[in-house]
């Protein structure tokens, strides 16, 4: 168990629907990271907030947003659902400065019909 | 941005059998990890070894970061063992982003 918790483990939502993904860091950390997992593309880097502002991008749509609360949590939106962005979707966290080692959730499984 | 090239893609191992498992990147980094994806999806930390060697069990890993590779060894192998295996390197994108940038993965099916 890492310590970085991701709710809800499975999702399943039509194309055109939008969602919220969930993810506590573990204890102490104040970097979220978000990354995607696709068939095609592999494990993707997304988005990373650090104690609740943005703070690097990556290869994340315009129809996807995230924000990272006070409490530290933080949340992946991803709206206008297409078939394609069915994915496995994991939330990272680390202590605090990029080069930190990073821990992953189990993950959210994304499935849009 | 960095590249990153894992070899073998797929390796196929009898139980007990030694394996080598190599990652190669493209630029200098500051961070290198080593997961395990288990059937079940779940990333699992290896290694955290940017450079320098470390050691798990039977598990080890060295990273030469002036030659850019990293090494995973894995000894004994067991049938649990089987999965993805992932190489991470962190480092700055082409556009100024930190971000860490994974390779495709070794598939690793440990036989009876």
């Amino acid at each position: 168990d890492s310590g970085v918790t991701q709710t809800p483990k499975h999702l399943i939502t039509a194309t055109g629907q939008r969602v919220t993904l969930r993810c506590s860091p573990r204890s102490g950390d104040l970097s979220v990271y978000w990354y995607q997992q696709s068939l095609d593309q592999g494990l993707q880097f997304l988005i990373q907030y650090y104690n609740g502002e943005e703070r690097a991008k990556g290869n994340i749509l315009e129809r996807f947003s995230a924000q990272q609360f006070p409490d530290l949590h933080s949340e992946l939106n991803l709206s206008s659902l297409e078939l394609g962005d069915s994915a496995l979707y994991f939330c990272a966290s680390s202590v605090d400065r990029q080069g930190d080692e990073q821990y992953f959730g189990p993950g959210t499984r994304l499935t849009v019909t | 941005g960095i590249q990153v090239e894992q070899s073998p893609p797929d390796l196929i191992l009898q139980e007990g059998a030694n394996s080598t498992l190599r990652c190669n990147f493209s630029d200098s980094v500051n961070n290198l990890q080593w997961f395990h994806q288990n059937p079940w999806g779940q990333l699992i930390n290896l290694f955290y070894i940017p450079s320098g060697t470390k050691q798990n069990g039977r598990l080890s890993a060295t990273t030469v970061a002036t030659e850019r590779y990293s090494l995973l060894y894995i000894s004994s192998s067991q049938t649990t063992d089987s999965g993805v295996y992932f190489c991470a390197v962190g480092g700055f994108s082409g556009a100024g982003s930190y971000q860490l940038t994974f390779g495709k993965g070794t598939k690793l099916s440990v036989i009876p």
